[in-house]
């Protein structure tokens, strides 16, 4: 079994670029994908990037996702920050040890 | 148009049962695996079941023995029977379809509130 740790909130400005990581605690990152959910106040979650690094249809291409290795992590990056983007995001992947589905904690993203 | 529509939630004493229904529509249940994810209030996603397309069934440690997810006998009903209900168990629960192509969950219902307290 493993966990997916994101740090509990970021903050940045209009315009700027973030990036939320995603750090699995035992295992390879790079053996399972990684999926990135937005939820915004209120709402279900939507998926805005699924195996590790693509977009579905209707996601801007100011969402990017990436694996590092040496860090055993994952990252959402969000470039050109617009109010919008303001919402909590959750890493999630899969844990083929015992067959479930993991999330990451959530990062809050407030954009000011 | 594809969707998934949640109810039976409401307000349970301990140690209850409450059983959540899914519908979807725009799609076929059996063709995908699908999964209820719960969210406690104030708090993250947390994968609570999975039943997939060969009708296997998955649970983590916290609910295994006490949910069952099945399917109905009409082809786009799916159901979460949950018994010995604690306040642990307050949660928002959202009905979600799992990606064909990885482990995503690709579409997901607006949730239904269950809610443990005396």
């Amino acid at each position: 079994n493993f966990m997916l740790t994101q740090p509990h909130s970021v903050s940045e400005s209009p315009g700027k670029t973030v990036t939320i990581s995603c750090t699995r605690s035992s295992g390879r990152m790079a053996s399972d994908y990684v999926q990135w959910y937005q939820q915004r106040p209120g709402s279900s979650p939507t998926t805005v990037i699924y195996e590790d690094n693509q977009r579905p249809s209707g996601v801007p291409d100011r969402f990017s996702g990436s694996i590092d290795s040496a860090s055993n992590s994952a990252s959402l990056t969000i470039s050109g920050l617009k109010t919008e983007d303001e919402a909590d995001y959750y890493c999630q992947s899969f844990d083929s040890s015992d067959h479930s589905w993991v999330f990451g904690g959530g990062t809050k993203l407030t954009v000011l | 148009e594809v969707q998934l529509v949640e109810s039976g939630g409401g307000l349970v004493q301990p140690g209850g049962s409450l059983r959540l229904s899914c519908a979807a529509s725009g799609f076929t249940f059996s063709d995908y695996d699908m999964h209820w994810v719960r969210q406690a209030p104030g708090k993250g996603l947390e994968w609570v079941s999975t039943l997939d397309s060969a009708d296997d069934t998955y649970y983590p440690g916290s609910v295994k023995g006490r949910f069952t997810f099945s399917r109905g006998n009409a082809k786009n009903s799916l159901f979460l029977q949950m018994n010995s209900l604690g306040a642990g168990d307050t949660a928002v629960y959202y009905c979600a379809r799992g990606s064909n192509l990885n482990d995503a969950f690709d579409i997901w219902g607006q949730g239904t509130v269950v809610t443990v307290s005396s």
